[in-house]
């Protein structure tokens, strides 16, 4: 069955860095799009960036672009989202999403707290 | 960017009664060329990640019952419960995969009334 498990989350200070991993498994993962989206505890959900089966094509929101960077290793079947210059307002559940038409599996989700 | 807005923000409905909900999109989200309408819906439950219940605007997704059901097109959308239950207690999601930026409507909370 499908999986997809979010790792790299936890607490961190304004202006630091983290990078978000998510391991997939269960499907062919080299042929899909993966995309990241986040929620604000309480609040509505926000894509953050997708990239392409290949990683040719990187696609971001204008709340994270020149500060985030999506990628993936299709020999490990995980993509990766490295977040610089983290902002309070970053503070989310993160999740990583499969795109077959649109999103039909999704990770557990992991949290991201930026505070001092 | 294309802004989905959803009404209403919450909706409380008895059991066994019917639910409707609607999703506006600021522009189509119909693609002409294969006339798909390139919106889904999702169901969130607290505590867990969101569930594609139907996705081409009216295509259910494996495994979701047929008490679902979606319509519209180009910009207006509705999502149906035909008969709640308590188990479809949840936030429901309208979502454009048209183009970039992807949105997401601000989302309908359905209560047991």
């Amino acid at each position: 069955q499908v999986q997809l498990v979010e790792s790299g989350g936890g607490v961190v200070q304004p202006g630091k860095s983290l990078r978000l991993s998510c391991e997939a498994s269960g499907f062919s993962f080299s042929n899909y799009a993966m995309h990241w989206v986040r929620q604000v505890p309480g609040k509505g959900l926000e894509w953050v960036a997708t990239i392409s089966y290949d990683g040719s094509q990187k696609y971001y929101a204008d709340s994270v672009k020149g500060r985030s960077t999506i990628s993936r290793d299709n020999s490990k079947n995980t993509v990766y989202v490295q977040m610089n210059s983290l902002r309070v307002e970053d503070t989310a559940v993160y999740y990583c999403a499969k795109e077959e038409i649109s999103y039909d599996y999704w990770g557990r989700g992991i949290l991201v707290t930026v505070s001092s | 960017d294309i802004v989905m807005t959803q009404s209403p923000d919450s909706l409380p409905v008895s059991l066994g009664e019917r639910a409707t909900i609607n999703c506006k999109s600021s522009q189509s989200v119909l693609y002409s060329s294969n006339n798909k309408n390139y919106l889904a819906w999702y169901q969130q439950k607290p505590g867990q990640p969101p569930r594609l219940l139907i996705y081409w605007a009216s295509t259910r997704e494996s495994g979701v019952p047929d008490r679902f059901s979606g319509s519209g097109s180009g910009t207006n959308f509705t999502l149906t419960i035909s008969s709640l239950q308590t188990e479809d207690v949840a936030v429901y999601y309208c979502h454009q995969y048209f183009n970039y930026p992807r949105t997401f409507g601000p989302g309908t909370k359905v209560e047991i009334k």
